[in-house]
């Protein structure tokens, strides 16, 4: 059975940092591309960053580039999302996702809230 | 980047009703839709991928149709469990891009 656990999130002030994990089981974490997208408040879903299966590539919104890391470590089945200069306008549910044939979500875990606020 | 216009953003149903939601992409992608389904403080499922393949698990109730820039998912006959606000999804070019979701509703 596919799972996808994640943890960190919470409360931080403008311009602090946070770092989000997810813990994946239940399929070959190594061969595929893990995604992070968010969802603010009573909002829509946004796409937030990728990482290949290998680690060698990433890729990020705008909306973020510059500002977040996407990472992985292979050995132990743990994507992350290390969060800078954290603004308002981050604040939203995020959730990992395990991505497959170019970009299809289908297994996500269960979201985890940061709220960015003073 | 590639906008995806849904409607209706909203919609009000009856158990055993047929429902329809569209989306529109802002250029043609070709069979490149995803669709899921989100209830209230839960992650979104995946139902529909490359427009018209129904994933794993998902009940044949749900379909999905269209290539180019119109999308269509249908819900044959709605049950109790399908009150859910649905997103579609373009996968045909970063950055990945979704509808705001139309929220299926009892009448």
């Amino acid at each position: 059975e596919v799972k996808v656990l994640q943890s960190g999130g919470g409360l931080v002030q403008p311009g602090g940092s946070l770092r989000l994990s997810c813990a994946a089981s239940g399929f070959t974490f190594s061969a595929y591309v893990m995604t992070w997208l968010r969802q603010a408040p009573g909002k829509g879903l946004e796409w937030v960053s990728s990482l290949t299966a290998g680690g060698r590539s990433t890729y990020y919104a705008d909306s973020v580039k510059g500002r977040f890391t996407i990472s992985r470590d292979n050995s132990k089945n743990i994507l992350s999302l290390q969060m800078t200069s954290l603004r308002a306008e981050d604040t939203a549910v995020y959730y990992c996702a395990k991505q497959w044939g170019g970009a299809i979500f289908d297994y996500w875990g269960q979201g985890t809230l940061v709220t960015v606020s003073s | 980047d590639i906008q995806m216009t849904q409607s209706p953003s909203s919609l009000s149903a009856s158990v055993g009703d047929r429902v329809t939601i569209t989306c529109r992409a802002s250029q043609s992608i070709s069979k490149s839709v995803n669709w899921y389904q989100q209830t209230p403080g839960k992650a979104p499922k995946l139902l529909i991928y490359a427009a018209s393949s129904l994933q794993s698990g998902v009940p044949s109730r749900f379909s999905g149709s269209g290539s180019g820039t119109d999308f269509t998912l249908t819900i044959s006959s709605l049950q109790p469990e399908d009150f859910a606000t649905y997103f579609c999804q373009q996968s045909d070019t970063t950055p990945w891009t979704f509808g705001h979701g139309t929220k299926v509703e009892l009448k």
